[in-house]
């Protein structure tokens, strides 16, 4: 059965820096693109960053571009997002989904919440 | 302002057909694959429509999907009160070289 499980979140100031993890499990994780998609609270789902599964290819949403970076240990099964230079507008759930166009599977999601 | 348009809440009868629109342009719906989630409360999205009008397994025959031109949409018949929850439309821009999201739609099982 396929398993992500987030973890890194919590509160952080603005400029503060974080990493989120996402464990998965139950598959062959260096065969499968990976995103991370988030919610701010009470809002819809945004798009956040996608990697390939060798993780030479990255991309991001505009609103994070230059502040988080996304990265894979394949050895490890774990999928990464540093965030640096926080905002408050960065406060949401964030997910770790498994795949390329539509995403099969989601995490259980960790809440990242921006404030001073 | 989310890229793709869905309309913020529909409504119907247990038992019922009811249907939602998730429009977007020619550089994301009118290009590529439109997918569909459902989400419950207080849970992580569930992939209900792949491809247009694709179920994964598990997913009951009463969700299906469509598209024409830029406009997809979703169709639940047979209206349970369990599928109370929100429904997110997906497809990837090209202009903006990422995957896009409708606002969401609340589906409410009167």
């Amino acid at each position: 059965e396929v398993h992500l499980v987030e973890s890194g979140g919590g509160l952080v100031q603005p400029g503060g820096s974080l990493r989120l993890s996402c464990a998965a499990s139950g598959f062959t994780f260096s065969s499968y693109e990976m995103n991370w998609v988030r919610q701010a609270p009470g809002k819809g789902l945004d798009w956040v960053s996608h990697i390939s599964t060798s993780g030479v290819t990255r991309s991001y949403a505009d609103s994070v571009k230059g502040r988080f970076t996304i990265s894979r240990d394949n050895a490890k099964n774990f999928l990464y997002l540093q965030m640096n230079s926080l905002r408050a507008e960065d406060t949401a759930v964030y997910y770790c989904a498994r795949g390329f166009g539509n995403f099969a599977y989601w995490g259980q999601g960790i809440l990242v919440t921006v404030s001073s | 302002q989310s890229v793709l348009t869905q309309p913020p809440s529909v409504s119907g009868a247990p038992g019922q057909r009811v249907t939602m629109s998730c429009t977007g342009s020619s550089s994301n719906t009118g290009s590529y694959d439109v997918h569909w989630y459902q989400q419950l409360p207080g849970t992580a999205p569930k992939l209900l429509i792949y491809g247009d009008r694709n179920r994964p397994s598990g997913v009951p025959a009463r969700f299906s999907g469509s598209k024409s031109g830029t406009s997809a949409s979703l169709a639940i018949t047979g209206l349970q009160a369990e599928d109370e929850a929100y429904y997110y439309c997906q497809s990837y821009d090209s202009s903006l070289s990422g995957w896009v999201f409708g606002g969401g739609t609340k589906l409410t099982v009167l």
